[in-house]
């Protein structure tokens, strides 16, 4: 089957601590994106990727990084430096016409 | 930083009402805009993506119309069911190359 994963589907990180949350997709596109969601906010951007070894930062990049070594893989850590990590992350890919494919999510929390 | 401002927020109808939501984004620079629903527990799905000023695209009983000219998009829902209850996201894309800027959503809740 094509789409996205993304796991762990919950995640809890200590106070100082960096976390990976994993994105993959099968649907052979180029763009990836991360987002994050927040009770009663929108989908914000964190980072986007529209090429391999290429990202740009979205709208709260600050705290996160991100690494696109393979077209099938975006993998977004949370860093030490994010000061309120709890959160909803969403992963999303596109193609051409840019619409976007959504994983099922990875929901933060902080201990 | 460009907003994209959906209304209302929530919307409560029953079972065979008709109902619309707006999407309001920004009207100088215009790429694309897409509808999204997000049933819950489920990831967002594409409904409509619309590229053209009078664009209107239906799929089913779900309707959506584009006006980039005054930065304006209805989704409109027909006789709504139960299972449209979904929170309904509007994304802009002001050019090529760049990122979906979302809006918060309209969230919708139908009794039946």
């Amino acid at each position: 089957d094509g789409g996205i994963t993304q796991s762990p589907k919950y995640l809890f990180r200590k106070e100082g601590q960096n976390v990976t949350l994993s994105c993959e997709q099968n649907l052979n596109h180029d763009a990836m994106y991360w987002y994050r969601q927040d009770p009663g906010q929108g989908l914000r951007l964190i980072y986007y990727s529209q090429i391999v070894n290429d990202f740009q930062k979205g709208d709260i990049a600050e705290g996160y990084s991100v690494s696109r070594e393979k077209k099938e893989s975006f993998p977004l850590t949370v860093t030490s430096a994010q000061k309120n990590p709890t959160a909803f992350y969403l992963c999303a890919s596109s193609g051409p016409r840019v619409t976007q494919y959504f994983g099922p999510g990875t929901r933060l929390l902080v201990l | 930083i460009l907003n994209v401002e959906q209304s209302p927020q929530s919307l409560h109808v029953q079972e065979g009402d008709s109902t619309n939501f707006t999407c309001s984004f920004p009207s100088s620079n215009f790429y694309a805009l897409h509808w999204y629903r997000w049933e819950t527990a489920k990831s967002p799905e594409a409904l409509f993506v619309m590229t053209l000023n009078g664009d209107e695209k239906k799929k089913g009983r779900i309707s959506a119309t584009l006006n980039t000219k005054e930065g304006y998009s209805y989704l409109y829902i027909k006789g709504s069911q139960p299972e449209d209850s979904a929170t309904y996201l509007c994304a802009y894309l002001g050019q090529a190359g760049t990122a979906l800027i979302f809006g918060k959503g309209t969230t919708l809740s139908v009794s039946s």
